[in-house]
């Protein structure tokens, strides 16, 4: 199984400061359709996992351009450039090249 | 809108069964890879299954296989999850969601709680 590692797993921010996660993959994410399959998650506090990134550098429908995603092979990052008070909760790197998808261990934000 | 409702949590004692079930609404369920994703308590992400959109592939994470079977029923928008031989370490919030590759939308989850 592809072993997917964040970090930081935790992260406190003031609002309106930057905050990057790094997610690295234990396998190369690039698949033979030319596709990158690295997946970002934000599950808010009580709430299911919502989409934020797709195909590492894809902002799905409805998400701020606050957010992006970066990174190629079996590194990758997200960045938020200006931290707001509803960005918090938890955030998941996933990888969906192979079977089973793994997800990375989650990395929790804060607000200071 | 995108709607998947689970439904079929509760309390099980080890060694027992239960089907968990979801609802969708809101797009051409019958087009779709559907997945299962659970989540112990206070744990992270677990993907657990994956079902093609006739049903006709199926995966598993390997420790469900053997005592889970994912399915579907494309005429009533309905996905499922039976799971045999219940642990207590299949005790989680189980979510419903939509794609294999792309897995973009998710239900709220249904409680699975494994005790004697």
């Amino acid at each position: 199984d592809i072993v997917m590692t964040q970090t930081p797993l935790s992260l406190s921010v003031t609002p309106g400061q930057p905050a990057s996660i790094s997610c690295k993959s234990s396998q190369n994410l690039l698949y033979r359709d030319g596709k990158t399959y690295l997946y970002w998650y934000l599950q808010k506090p009580g709430q299911p996992p919502q989409l934020l990134i797709y195909e590492v550098s894809n902002r799905f429908s409805g998400v701020p351009d606050r957010f992006s995603g970066s990174g190629s092979g079996t590194d990758f990052t997200l960045k938020i450039s200006r931290v707001e008070a509803e960005d918090v909760g938890v955030y998941y790197c996933m990888q969906s090249i192979q079977l089973p998808r793994t997800f990375g261990q989650g990395t929790k934000l804060e607000i200071k | 809108e995108v709607q998947l409702v689970e439904s079929g949590g509760g309390l099980v004692q080890p060694g027992g069964s239960l089907r968990l079930s979801c609802a969708a609404s809101g797009f051409t369920f019958s087009s779709y890879w559907m997945s299962w994703v659970r989540q112990a308590p206070g744990k992270g992400l677990e993907w657990v299954a994956v079902i093609k959109p006739d049903g006709s592939e199926k995966y598993y994470v390997d420790s469900v296989k053997g005592r889970s079977t994912i399915s579907r029923d494309n005429a009533n928008n309905s996905l499922y999850l039976q799971m045999n031989s219940l642990r207590a370490d299949d005790t989680a919030v189980y979510y419903c969601a939509r794609g294999s590759r792309g897995i973009d939308y998710w239900g709220q989850g249904t409680l699975l709680t494994v005790s004697s």
